[in-house]
């Protein structure tokens, strides 16, 4: 998991702005994923793509984007529409499973947004 | 829909002594329970993880156990450590065409000296 890098660290939003968190990976996965992370909550899943140029809402996808222009990149824009966008956001990566095997996912360190 | 429960939310142990935290599943066409422990503002990291062909997998002083019938699975640390200390995660997911996770709550342990 060390090869899955998030920035930045920390971020602070002004409410009505729109904020763009990164993730980068160097592990050749096909599959990435964004997870949000709240105080005394399991992760959600927010968006994933399971391949370059394609990706799927999760569970809470109102008030985000991304996009998926390059294998190893996958941003996630948090918009002013996200009525409640601070927590702890982390990204993931899995080299993509099948029909017949679930992979592992592994985590980059994170992102804790503030909005202000 | 898909669900999973965790228990305790809090766990409070001696060193030494053993840990069990315990998650149940809803959707009984998950096969694959991966274990995370997150430090203090970490990233979670995978300390092991059980697919569906087995009862139980076990490494070092971790081992998980897995209960289809019951669909339950089970994390067991035995001599707990100080480091130990974390927030443990269980998860679900099944075969498909992607893998998703859905997270237990956590459980916060604490291995104290």
């Amino acid at each position: 998991d060390g090869g899955i890098t998030q920035s930045p660290k920390y971020l602070f939003r002004k409410e009505g702005q729109n904020v763009t968190l990164s993730c980068e990976q160097n592990l050749n996965h096909d599959a990435m994923y964004w997870y949000r992370q709240d105080p005394g909550q399991g992760l959600r899943l927010i968006y994933y793509s399971q391949i370059v140029n394609d990706f799927q809402k999760g569970d809470i996808a109102e008030g985000y984007s991304v996009s998926r222009e390059k294998k190893e990149s996958f941003p996630l824009t948090v918009t002013s529409a996200q009525k409640n966008p601070t927590a702890f956001y982390l990204c993931a990566s899995s080299i993509g499973g099948t029909p017949t095997y679930t992979d592992t996912q592994y985590f980059g360190p994170g992102t804790r947004l503030t909005v202000l | 829909g898909e669900n999973v429960e965790q228990h305790p939310s809090t766990l409070s142990v001696q060193e030494g002594d053993s840990a069990v935290i315990k998650c149940t599943y809803s959707d009984s066409a998950s096969n694959y329970f991966p274990w995370y422990k997150q430090e203090l503002g970490k990233r979670p990291q995978l300390i092991i993880d059980i697919r569906s062909n087995v009862g139980e997998k076990k490494d070092q002083r971790i081992a998980v156990t897995l209960n289809k019938t019951a669909k339950h699975f089970s994390l067991h640390i035995t001599e707990t450590q100080p480091e130990d200390s974390a927030v443990y995660f269980c998860a679900a997911s099944r075969f498909g065409g992607y893998n998703k996770l859905i997270f237990g709550a956590g459980t916060r342990l604490a291995v104290h000296p």
